[in-house]
């Protein structure tokens, strides 16, 4: 079956240092992965996704991501937190090689940006 | 490109009566999912259509609950005997069948479900 684990449900950084949220993720296929961004009252945004080319992953906003198969990793990061990061970020896995219907979301780690 | 709408955005009702919501895909995409995501959890998946058929339902969408894409272009999804748990988001999302972006999902503003 397929999972997500969120490692941190809370993470706070300071508005100028580095942004890591933290996901591994369970697949029995070649897993698909995305992050997802939700502020606060307005819906769901595709930051990135992973289908098995690049194993470094270029988003918007300055996020890239980084699947390790050997470490059934895809972290979250950004070099430098803007105010305008504060929301929550969800860690996806989709199976489209059995399910075409199903994304599996972690639980969210919700990034808190500092003045 | 006009996005996924919801519509409406917040419904409040009381216990035991029907609420139903209503999702407009992108234009072009051929599927359409709806989601439910409580306070604090991430979302969880609800059921898929391709054009107008039902491929898959989730064993959280009981028997109180059912979806329609008549002619699949938009979707609505009822509640029958609305209870305080089904307070929730829903959220809709539609992806399209050729292309590149086959395997995203795009996601409406969501309908918010106040039962009390």
């Amino acid at each position: 079956a397929q999972s997500v684990t969120q490692l941190d449900s809370h993470v706070s950084v300071s508005e100028g240092t580095p942004v890591l949220l933290r996901c591994n993720y369970s697949s029995s296929y070649s897993p698909s992965l995305f992050w997802y961004v939700q502020h606060p009252n307005k819906g769901l945004q595709l930051l990135l996704k992973y289908t098995s080319a690049a194993t470094l992953v270029k988003g918007i906003n300055g996020f890239e991501a980084e699947f390790k198969k050997s470490e059934t990793s895809f972290h979250l990061t950004k070099p430098s937190a803007h105010m305008s990061d504060a929301a929550e970020y969800f860690c996806v896995v989709s199976d489209y090689g059995g399910s075409q219907g199903n994304l599996i979301f972690g639980k969210g780690t919700k990034l808190s940006v500092k003045p | 490109d006009t996005g996924v709408s919801q519509d409406p955005r917040h419904k409040i009702t009381k216990r035991g009566q029907n609420v139903t919501f209503r999702c407009d895909p992108i234009s072009e995409h051929n599927r359409l999912y709806w989601y439910r995501q409580t306070l604090g959890q991430g979302p969880e998946f609800l059921t898929y259509f391709q054009n107008e058929a039902q491929l898959e339902k989730s064993r959280l969408l009981s028997d109180r609950f059912s979806a329609e894409r008549p002619k699949g272009s938009f979707s609505t999804l009822e509640i029958q005997r609305t209870e305080q748990g089904d307070s929730a988001m829903y959220l809709c999302a539609s992806s399209p069948t050729s292309g590149r972006t086959t395997d995203t999902q795009y996601f409406g503003p969501g309908t918010r479900l106040t039962v009390l």
